[in-house]
């Protein structure tokens, strides 16, 4: 199976700050990669997918990014409604696997 | 619009067999994949397996002869079945539809998930 290492676990951060999440792939999955956010309480939602691509209605402080076999998600200017865990998903091998989840908390 | 929803019991005793129903609205199970996946405690997600719109289905190896999945699409419902239940298969079971966006695969609508708890 394809790990997903994903970094870093939890991460306490302000309003308005930069944030980086990332994803190492054990193997190259090319641009099979997407992101998805978590809130309390509620479904997974994407955010982006084929590694860069932003998906409808998600906001452009959302980014993604690919070198290799490492993915990253960045929200450019943290807001109250982007507190959740997100996850990574590679779809290029079945089974689908997910990173281990970031949860994002306020300081 | 897209819905999803999953139902089935809530509490299972062990080495008993779990049966949950995805009822999708929306969208025609011939033309969408819909899969499973379980969460547990609120974290870890786990790809279970799929049906393909095809009616082709696929599964993780770690569920190997103990999961299965089928569908009737007459009724837009989509069938789980787990046996042989252990205390580590409680979690969050989601349903969710993926399709491919320019040949990339994605999930684009989540059901809101149904809790199962086996007991110890």
């Amino acid at each position: 199976d394809i790990q997903m290492t994903q970094s870093p676990a939890s991460l306490s951060t302000s309003l308005e700050e930069i944030v980086t999440i990332t994803c190492q792939a054990s193997q190259d999955i090319g641009n099979w990669l997407s992101w998805y956010q978590q809130r309390p309480g509620k479904s997974p939602q994407l955010l982006i997918y084929g590694a860069t691509s932003l998906a409808d209605g998600v906001p452009s402080r959302f980014s993604g990014s690919r070198s290799g076999t490492q993915f990253s998600l960045k929200i450019s200017r943290l807001q109250v409604e982007d507190i959740g865990i997100y996850y990574c998903l590679q779809a290029w091998r079945t089974p689908w696997t997910f990173g281990g989840g970031t949860k994002l908390e306020l300081k | 619009q897209v819905q999803l929803k999953e139902s089935g019991p809530g509490l299972v005793q062990p080495s008993q067999t779990l049966s949950l129903t995805c009822t999708v609205s929306g969208f025609s199970l011939t033309s969408y994949s819909v899969h499973w996946v379980r969460q547990h405690s609120g974290r870890s997600l786990e790809w279970m397996g799929r049906v393909w719109s095809d009616g082709v289905t696929s599964f993780n190896s770690a569920f190997t002869s103990r999961l299965s999945i089928t569908r009737d699409t007459s009724k837009s419902q989509i069938f789980l079945k787990l046996n042989s239940l252990q205390t580590e298969d409680t979690g969050t079971y989601y349903c969710a539809r993926s399709y491919l966006s320019h040949g990339l695969p994605l999930f684009d609508y989540w059901g809101q998930g149904v809790l199962v708890t086996v007991p110890s």
